[in-house]
């Protein structure tokens, strides 16, 4: 099964300051079709998570342009711009190439 | 829109079972997979099992196989997950989410299952 790796697990930011994620997977999440399934997660407390990001760098309808997500092979990220209040949760990778799908461990993004 | 909505959840003791469904809405039900994610109290996501769209693929986690069951009723717009001899460490909120090409775009609220004497 593919392991995925985050750091930091934790990570207290100012706001208007930029943030960044790391992401690692222990396999190659190049599918044989050409593409690379890994999606971004957010979960703000209390609620379920949301995507944000799929196939790497696709972002969902409705998230703001500060998020982007970039990578290939094994290596991935999240960046964001410029953190809000609103974007205080846990943000999760998860890969969908390989079944079972799995999920990185989180990241809790706080404000300092 | 699209709407998965969870329930069946609640306080069961240990070695009990118990049958969570997810309802689907908004959507064409029998086209997509759906998932079962779990998440204990404080931790992370836990991927538990999928089902295909016709039913006819099904996958679990390691650690549930044996004792979960997914299954769908298309009819129904409905996927099910029972869940038998319950442990403590099965206590989390289940969440039901439906999968679009190696992604899961639309997640339910989740349903909170706690096991416990």
């Amino acid at each position: 099964d593919v392991v995925m790796t985050q750091s930091p697990l934790s990570l207290p930011v100012t706001l208007g300051q930029p943030a960044s994620i790391s992401c690692k997977s222990s396999q190659s999440l190049l599918h044989g079709d050409g593409n690379t399934y890994l999606n971004w997660y957010q979960q703000r407390p209390g609620q379920s998570p949301r995507r944000l990001i799929y196939k790497v760098s696709d972002r969902d309808s409705g998230v703001p342009d500060r998020f982007s997500g970039s990578g290939s092979g094994t290596d991935f990220t999240l960046d964001i711009s410029r953190v809000e209040a609103g974007d205080i949760g846990v943000y999760y990778c998860m890969q969908g190439t390989h079944w079972p799908y799995s999920f990185g461990p989180g990241t809790k993004l706080e404000i300092k | 829109q699209v709407q998965l909505v969870e329930s069946g959840g609640g306080v069961v003791q240990p070695e009990r079972s118990l049958r969570l469904s997810c309802a689907g809405s908004g959507f064409s039900f029998t086209s997509y997979h759906i998932h079962w994610v779990r998440q204990a109290p404080g931790k992370g996501l836990e991927w538990v099992a999928l089902i295909w769209s016709d039913g006819s693929r099904i996958h679990y986690v390691d650690s549930v196989k044996g004792r979960f069951t997914i299954s769908r009723d298309n009819s129904k717009n409905t996927v099910y997950l029972e869940i038998n001899s319950l442990r403590v460490e099965d206590t989390a909120v289940y969440y039901c989410a439906r999968d679009f090409r190696g992604s899961l775009d639309h997640w339910g609220q989740g349903i909170l299952v706690t096991v416990s004497s």
